[in-house]
């Protein structure tokens, strides 16, 4: 099965300044990954997707960028912002038919103002 | 109607008690879902509805037991749970099953005592 993890279990940014969160992969086969952002107290929250077949993809404020050389990706945050402060976990479709979500491990994000 | 609605959003539970968590959703989606969330870690799949029917079970003991009653309802029945069972019961909606897309709820905050 898929295993999706995070290199930084805790990041901590000056407001404004810009995060990078990071996360690998195992399955070279994964060809799906989404971004989620937990706050306290809620479900995971969509934030942005990437297919397999870019290694960038823009969003409000948020890129991911995919390198499938490495399996790795990657959520960068411009001029982070209190409210940002959550849990990110990455995710990708596993399973015989793509239709598992699976988790990586998240990072807990901390905006200091 | 673009969101996931899950009652009660906190349960309190006797080891010997029978309870359900709801899960509904109006957007048409045709798998649903079953999420275990333990503080500190990411979700965990249970089970997989597709159409109605249940596609994956992920060894969950049968303590929980899951229900789909048409295609916008999810239930899922607890009987007989252990106070490890406590943790956050997240529900999630999405197109299809392997369709991008996927929805979260808030989640029921279940504690066994």
């Amino acid at each position: 099965g898929e295993s999706v993890g995070l290199h930084l279990p805790t990041l901590s940014v000056q407001e404004g300044d810009n995060s990078i969160i990071n996360c690998a992969y195992s399955n070279s086969a994964s060809d799906y990954f989404i971004w989620y952002k937990q706050e306290s107290g809620k479900g995971p929250q969509f934030i942005i997707d990437i297919r397999s077949n870019m290694d960038k993809r823009q969003g409000q404020r948020v890129t991911v960028l995919l390198n499938k050389t490495v399996k790795h990706l990657s959520l960068q945050i411009a001029a982070t912002q209190p409210g940002d402060s959550a849990v990110y976990f990455c995710a990708t479709l596993d399973g015989e038919y793509g239709n598992k979500l699976v988790f990586g491990a998240g990072t807990i994000l901390r905006v200091k103002s | 109607d673009t969101e996931v609605t899950q009652t009660p959003k906190h349960l309190v539970m006797g080891m010997t008690n029978k309870k359900s968590l709801k899960c509904e959703q109006h957007m048409g989606h045709r798998a649903m879902y079953w999420y275990k969330q333990k503080a500190k870690k990411p979700p965990e799949l249970m089970f997989v509805y597709s159409y109605e029917k249940l596609s994956i079970n992920e060894s969950v003991p049968s303590r929980f037991s899951p229900e789909c009653p048409n295609s916008s309802l999810l239930n899922l029945h607890l009987h007989a749970l252990q106070p490890e069972d406590s943790a956050l019961y997240l529900c999630a909606s999405s197109q299809g099953p392997g369709l991008y897309g996927y929805t979260f709820g808030s989640g029921t905050r279940l504690t066994v005592v």
